[in-house]
């Protein structure tokens, strides 16, 4: 299984950009990019994910490099809410079980 | 629509006990996943169900655990001879398998073993 890496911990402003990278050199052409986040006492949430090209929906935006190898995760305007672990997972076309690594824990401060 | 739900949402047993572990999944998802999670970690793959089979159960750490899904809808988790390093998070997700398999987590079971 293709393998992630993120920066253990990440701060941001309130109400301000953030972007939360993603390195996955290892990754094979087939490999969805999926991100969630993982609110304290939660589950994880699922917020996007992509292929190849730039993803946006209501949550965040998905920057995808242009040779694949990393991605970044943009909070447009981070609130309060936004404070939790982020996880960047490979999935291989096809197939089905999610491979977490141990994520990237996002502090908002106010 | 509701999400996933999983009962009970703490258990607490001792050493060498048998708990069971539910799940509810979304209305009219074929696939099921268990995880479970350690404190600091990210959650980790036990088991996936398409319909009422187990089409993997590689994660599953030993044969103490087991799970079924009988009838395609809900899903038990069963630990046999509990020990104090299966205290954890059980987290159970649900997907239609369609389009981009998106996996909807339910709030998870904390699991300790005394």
């Amino acid at each position: 299984d293709a393998k992630t890496t993120q920066p253990n911990s990440m701060e941001s402003n309130e109400e301000e950009p953030v972007h939360l990278p993603c390195n996955h050199s290892t990754i094979s052409g087939t490999d969805y990019i999926h991100w969630y986040r993982q609110l304290p006492s939660q589950g994880p949430e699922y917020v996007i994910h992509g292929l190849t090209s730039n993803v946006n929906n209501r949550m965040a935006s998905l920057a995808i490099a242009e040779d694949r190898k990393s991605s970044t995760l943009i909070l447009h305007r981070a609130t309060l809410r936004d404070a939790a672990v982020y996880y960047c997972i490979l999935r291989a076309s096809g197939t089905y079980k999610y491979i977490f690594g141990t994520g990237t824990r996002l502090k908002v401060l106010a | 629509g509701a999400g996933v739900s999983q009962t009970p949402s703490n258990k607490v047993t001792e050493k060498g006990k048998y708990v069971e572990l539910r799940c509810d999944p979304i209305s009219g998802h074929t696939a099921l996943y268990w995880y479970r999670q350690s404190l600091g970690q990210g959650p980790e793959f036990l088991i996936y169900f398409q319909g009422t089979g187990a089409a993997d159960d590689s994660g599953l750490p030993n044969d103490r655990f087991f799970a079924v899904r009988p009838e395609g809808s809900v899903s038990t988790l069963k630990i046999q001879r509990t020990e104090r390093g299966d205290s954890a998070v059980y987290l159970c997700a649900s997907s239609s398998r369609t389009g981009s398999d998106t996996q909807y987590f339910g709030p998870g079971t904390r699991l300790t073993v005394l």
